[in-house]
């Protein structure tokens, strides 16, 4: 299996413009985690979904964060309008199973200028 | 709140030294346990995970840790550090009564001089 694939792996935008960050879970998990890392905040749990359905999104940043999981392969991660502190290396994670483990993909650096 | 703590920040060791890191929870009831390393520029990967049964957890790369339930900790050991052992480490709770998700602590940045 390739792992969690995340696309683009860098992502530069202007302040204002729309940006979606892509995700591929691993072939039959059932979990999936939305992630940002910042230097200041640490890893910070964004959404979480199970079996596609969004369980949790108390993590979402605010109204311009929106997150969809149509189907079992593919997850979306959209911030609309971006903002400079968007800025972050955003990492998707799949698992098999209620709480066995969470794999990473390697993430998507997003610089917004 | 509920947390995950990691009181070390930022770790140097010479190599060869012995290394611990702490971790405490503060999730009650049933808790599955993870210590995750970040590489320089790289993903999160697992080192070593506690689900139940023996409470020392041996991971990969030499590594293990320990659950102590009463002090509500995890604490990551290696008794001999080496140079490819900089890296971010990452304690991580998995309590079954917030349904799946994983809290991360704040990490604990440690560099190892050769």
């Amino acid at each position: 299996d390739a792992g969690v694939i995340q696309s683009p792996r860098h992502e530069v935008t202007e302040m204002g413009q729309e940006v979606t960050l892509r995700c591929k879970p691993i072939s039959g998990h059932n979990s999936l985690f939305w992630y940002r890392q910042t230097m200041m905040r640490g890893l910070e749990l964004l959404i979480y979904f199970n079996n596609n359905v969004p369980i949790d999104d108390s993590g979402m940043p605010e109204d311009r964060f929106s997150a969809k999981m149509p189907n079992a392969s593919f997850s979306t991660l959209k911030i609309q309008p971006s903002e400079p502190r968007d800025s972050a290396v955003y990492f998707c994670a799949s698992g098999p199973a209620r709480g066995t483990e969470a794999f990473f993909g390697q993430g998507t650096r997003l610089t917004v200028v | 709140a509920q947390s995950v703590s990691q009181h070390n920040h930022h770790v140097i060791l010479s190599e060869a030294a012995s290394l611990e890191l702490g971790c405490n929870y503060s999730y009650g009831g049933t808790v599955n346990l993870f210590w995750y390393v970040q590489y320089p520029g790289q993903h999160l990967q697992l080192l070593l995970k506690y689900f139940s049964g023996d409470p020392l957890v041996k991971g990969i790369k030499g590594f293990e840790a320990e659950f102590i339930k009463s002090k509500f900790s995890f604490n990551l050991r290696k008794p001999s550090v080496q140079w490819s052992d900089t890296a971010e480490y990452f304690c991580a709770v998995n309590a079954a009564y917030t349904g799946n998700q994983f809290y991360f602590g704040t990490g604990t940045s440690l560099t190892v001089i050769p």
